[in-house]
C-alpha cells in the first residue's frame, strides 16, 4: 500500500505570493493533519480535518487555510507568505476517530521564502 | 508552549551502546508516541504507549511511561550507526491535537 503522499517535494516562493500544498493520505484513513517544522524544532500542529470537516486549529494566523476532498485528500493554503513561512511541512494522516491511533507522516513539503 | 520535552537535546555513543532518553509533559494524555527523523525527512513511528500502560517493547527499542512523574523514556540498546537521527515524543489527550516536543538529536558513531 502506498504511503502518506505529498507534493510538491520543494517549493521556492517570494514574499507576499500564496502556496497551496497537497497531501494524499493512506487508503482508508478519514483523518489528515497538518504540522510545520521549523530547522532544529519539533513540528508544530496547523490544523486536523477529520471526514472533511476542521477538528483541530493550531496556533497560526488566518493567512493559513486548509481543506479536506470528498477522497480524504486535503490541501494546505498560505497567502501572503513571510520569511517565517520557511519550513518542512508534514501532512499525516490516520484513522481518526476519537481514540487517536498512530498518525503516518509524508515526506514533507520544504517550502522556502526569499 | 510545547508539552512534551525530550531530554537529552544531544546525545552521541558508540555504536553497540544504549541511548536513553526522556520526555516530560505537563498536562494529563491519553497516550505517548515516539518518532524518528532521519535528517529533514517525514517523521516514521516507533511507539505508541498508552495513559495505562507502564512499558512497552519494539524489538531494540523499550518505552516507559510514569503518569505520577508525567514522563516517559525512550531506551535503543545496542545501537547502530543507522539510528543516527532525531527522535521526538509525542503527547495526545481526548479532544486535543498531538504536541511534540522539540527533540533529541541522537548520533551513533561507528
Amino acid at each position: 500500500d502506498a504511503g502518506v503522499t505529498q507534493s510538491p517535494t520543494h517549493l521556492i516562493k517570494t514574499r507576499g505570493q500564496q502556496v497551496t500544498l497537497r497531501c494524499s493520505p493512506i487508503s482508508g484513513h478519514k483523518s489528515v493533519s497538518w504540522y510545520q517544522q521549523v530547522l532544529g524544532q519539533g513540528p508544530q500542529f496547523i490544523f486536523q480535518y477529520y471526514e472533511k470537516e476542521e477538528r483541530g486549529r493550531g496556533n497560526f494566523p488566518d493567512r493559513f487555510s486548509a481543506r479536506q476532498f470528498p477522497n480524504y485528500s486535503s490541501e494546505l493554503n498560505v497567502n501572503a507568505l513571510l520569511l517565517g513561512d520557511s519550513a518542512l511541512y508534514l501532512c499525516a494522516s490516520s484513522q481518526g476517530g476519537r481514540d487517536y491511533n498512530e498518525q503516518f507522516f509524508g515526506p514533507g513539503t520544504r517550502l522556502t521564502v526569499l | 508552549s510545547q508539552q512534551g520535552e525530550e531530554d537529552p537535546q544531544a546525545l552521541s555513543i558508540q555504536e553497540g551502546e544504549n541511548a536513553t532518553m526522556n520526555c516530560s509533559y505537563k498536562t494529563s494524555i491519553n497516550n505517548l508516541q515516539w518518532y524518528r527523523q532521519n535528517s529533514g525527512r517525514g517523521l516514521v513511528h516507533l511507539i505508541l504507549i498508552r495513559s495505562n500502560e507502564r512499558e512497552k517493547h519494539s524489538g531494540r527499542l523499550r518505552v516507559t511511561l510514569d503518569t505520577s512523574k508525567k514522563s516517559s523514556s525512550l531506551l535503543i540498546t545496542a545501537s547502530r550507526a543507522a539510528d543516527t537521527a532525531s527522535y521526538f515524543c509525542a503527547t495526545h489527550n481526548y479532544g486535543q491535537n498531538f504536541v511534540f516536543g522539540p527533540g533529541t538529536r541522537l548520533s551513533v558513531l561507528p
